[in-house]
């Protein structure tokens, strides 16, 4: 069975401050994908990014990046100066590649706030 | 920007009445998916669907649930007797399925309120 585990329910932090996001999955499937959305109070699910399991390289874009560790099952999300726009419920998603359906599993989400 | 749209934004119903919600998924997808997210709560997996049938559906999907895509474009979930808690924010989602590009672009959500 697949599950994804965001141990972080809420966060708070100043506005320019670092923030880390953590995100622990669980798979038998070989070749899985990982993402990361963003639910701001408005309630759409917007997507950061998607990770395969064969690309471990970490990634950046702008003031986010990510850290995809296979040894330990993570997939950790940060935002480096985070800013008052960043507040939102971030979630940690996979997917196996199985034919006909690649449904996404949730975590439940860890529920950031930046204060100016 | 291609995009998938849901319609209602948001429907009020009574207990035991049918509702249907709508989406239009990305035109060139071929998978489309239903999700429920319970007000708080993470999103929950209902349904996907390929090639006109059901490929996988989750244990939340019982018979009250039903899915279609009645012609070319729109893609229906339908509730047969709602309940107060089927209460919640249902998205519906598309892909592709590409390797390179794999992504499930989703709709902006249907509020669904049982009174």
């Amino acid at each position: 069975a697949q599950k994804v585990t965001q141990a972080q329910t809420e966060i708070s932090v100043v506005e320019k401050e670092d923030v880390t996001l953590d995100c622990v999955y669980e798979t038998r499937d070989t070749t899985y994908y990982l993402f990361w959305y963003k639910q701001p109070p408005s309630g759409e699910l917007v997507f950061l990014i998607r990770r395969n399991s064969f690309d471990e390289q970490n990634e950046i874009s702008g003031r986010y990046s990510w850290n995809f560790q296979k040894s330990t099952s993570s997939f950790n999300f940060t935002i480096t100066a985070s800013q008052v726009v960043d507040s939102a419920v971030y979630f940690c998603a996979l997917s196996g590649l199985r034919s006909g359906s690649e449904k996404l599993v949730f975590g439940k989400g860890t529920k950031l706030t930046v204060n100016p | 920007e291609p995009e998938v749209t849901q319609t209602p934004s948001h429907q009020v119903t009574q207990m035991g009445q049918e509702v249907i919600l709508r989406c239009v998924p990305i035109s060139n997808h071929l998978y489309f998916y239903w999700y429920r997210q319970i007000l708080g709560q993470k999103v929950e997996f209902l349904v996907s669907f390929y090639n006109n049938e059901i490929s996988e559906k989750s244990e939340i999907f019982d018979d009250q649930f039903s899915v279609e895509r009645p012609d070319g474009s729109n893609f229906t979930l339908k509730i047969r007797s709602t309940k107060l808690e089927d209460s919640a924010m249902y998205f519906c989602a598309s892909s592709d399925l590409a390797p390179d590009s794999y992504e499930q672009y989703f709709g902006p959500g249907t509020r669904l309120t049982v009174t």
